[in-house]
């Protein structure tokens, strides 16, 4: 069965950079799109960008350029979601989400890492 | 950027209502529109995609429709496992998200 397993949760200082994992299993690692949505408290989704396994190409939304970056490793089928230059506003659960293909449905979710900022 | 306008916020219902809440695309996404449901603590799960086609699982209560700007969720029975917030997504040109509608009793 597919699984998504998400790294711990993370405290971090403002300024400062988190990079969390996401761990899929049970599917052909290759074959789909991998894509990170983040949630403030008590907010909405936010979708942050994703990354083509094949090859690492990567597609950020404008609010996070600069500042984020995706990469994988496909010798334990992980990919990585790095975002630097933290601050308070960065607080929120992390999910990444592995696409469905040509009718882009997200059937599979990890189960979220807390990241938070604080001084 | 395609922005999705979700409505109402907040629904208050009771058990048995049909519960209905609409996505308005600022452009037109054809059919691109998928449905989340998210539960507190939890990851969102998929009930619609492409508008109208319910995912492997869920319950035939569930329905979508619409297409071009204008769409709708239905919920033609509420139960109360379906307290949650429910999400509209467009995928027509990269990914947006809906506000969010919270369902209530």
């Amino acid at each position: 069965q597919v699984q998504l397993v998400q790294s711990g949760g993370e405290v971090k200082k403002p300024g400062a950079s988190v990079k969390v994992s996401c761990q899929a299993s049970g599917y052909t690692f290759s074959r789909f799109y991998m894509h990170w949505v983040r949630q403030a408290p008590g907010q909405g989704l936010e979708w942050m960008g994703l990354i083509n396994p094949v090859g690492g190409s990567t597609t950020y939304t404008q609010k996070f350029q600069g500042r984020l970056t995706m990469t994988r490793d496909t010798s334990t089928n992980t990919v990585y979601m790095e975002l630097s230059s933290l601050r308070s506003e960065d607080t929120a659960m992390y999910y990444c989400a592995r696409d469905g293909g040509s009718s882009s449905t997200w059937a599979f979710w990890g189960q979220g890492t807390l990241v938070t900022v604080s001084s | 950027d395609i922005q999705m306008t979700q409505s109402p916020s907040s629904l208050s219902a009771s058990i048995g209502d049909r519960v209905t809440i609409t996505c308005q695309a600022s452009q037109d996404i054809t059919n691109y529109l998928n449905w989340y449901q998210q539960k507190p603590g939890k990851a969102p799960k998929l009930l619609i995609y492409a508008a109208s086609n319910l995912e492997t699982g869920v319950p035939s209560r569930f329905s979508g429709s619409g297409s071009g700007t204008d769409f709708t969720f239905t919920i033609s029975s509420l139960q109360p496992e379906d307290i949650a917030t429910y999400y509209c997504q467009q995928y027509h040109h990269l990914y947006t998200f809906g506000q969010g509608t919270k369902l209530e009793i």
